[in-house]
């Protein structure tokens, strides 16, 4: 069954760093998302892509945020400048007509 | 009031008992419900997906959607110690918008 894969699963980065987290989308799906989840809260909504831009973001998607789908397969979110409170599970997913899928996610820990 | 409510627990019964889960939620426009199980130290995995008020069954789980009382609920049957997870609500307006979640119910079937 198709899946959604997040790189690496573990990153760790000094505050203040940049980080690029990966994923690959399950490749018929034309919406993708990332969320995250810091331990023990909700999983919080980030933001969406569709057609080559953002299609809806979160407050907490601000300025020090950004998506990109560099090619035919991959989506990233880079944080430029990390803080402590960045430190959490970030979740990938694509859906769209069907209901969203997501990977393993990506542990962010910011030191 | 949050928009979506869902007792954290946690839950645990015996092997065999009959589970129900159980999430409510404040908005009106939301239309498409979700149910995910999430294991430790992976992600959201999809388990049950209703649009609008009703039922659906697959397999041991079920799913109900009472749109008039702004309740869902998640009923799985001859429950299993596999099924020890932590389960999560979800819903969104429309197909492709974000997901808001509830808090998630840790649940254990004891052998």
């Amino acid at each position: 069954e198709p899946e959604v894969t997040q790189t690496p699963s573990h990153q760790v980065t000094q505050m203040g760093q940049e980080v690029i987290l990966r994923c690959v989308p399950i490749s018929n799906h034309l919406y993708f998302y990332w969320y995250r989840q810091i331990l023990g809260q909700k999983v919080e909504f980030l933001v969406s892509f569709y057609n080559n831009e953002i299609s809806e973001k979160s407050e907490i998607f601000d300025d020090q945020f950004s998506v990109e789908r560099p090619d035919g397969s991959n989506f990233t979110l880079k944080i430029r400048s990390t803080k402590l409170e960045d430190s959490a599970m970030y979740f990938c997913a694509s859906g769209g007509d069907q209901p969203q899928h997501f990977g393993d996610g990506t542990r962010l820990s910011i030191l | 009031q949050k928009e979506v409510e869902q007792d954290p627990g946690p839950l645990s019964v015996p092997e065999g008992a009959i589970v129900s889960l159980n999430c409510t939620y404040s908005n009106s426009a939301f239309q498409y419900f979700m149910w995910y199980r999430q294991y430790s130290r992976k992600g959201p995995e999809l388990l049950m997906y209703t649009y609008s008020s009703g039922n659906k069954e697959d397999g041991r789980f079920t799913a109900q959607v009472d749109k008039s009382s702004k309740y869902i609920s998640l009923f799985i049957r001859d429950s299993q110690p596999s099924d020890s997870a932590t389960y999560l609500c979800a819903m969104s307006p429309q197909g492709a918008q974000k997901l808001v979640f509830g808090q998630g119910t840790r649940l254990t079937i004891n052998p």
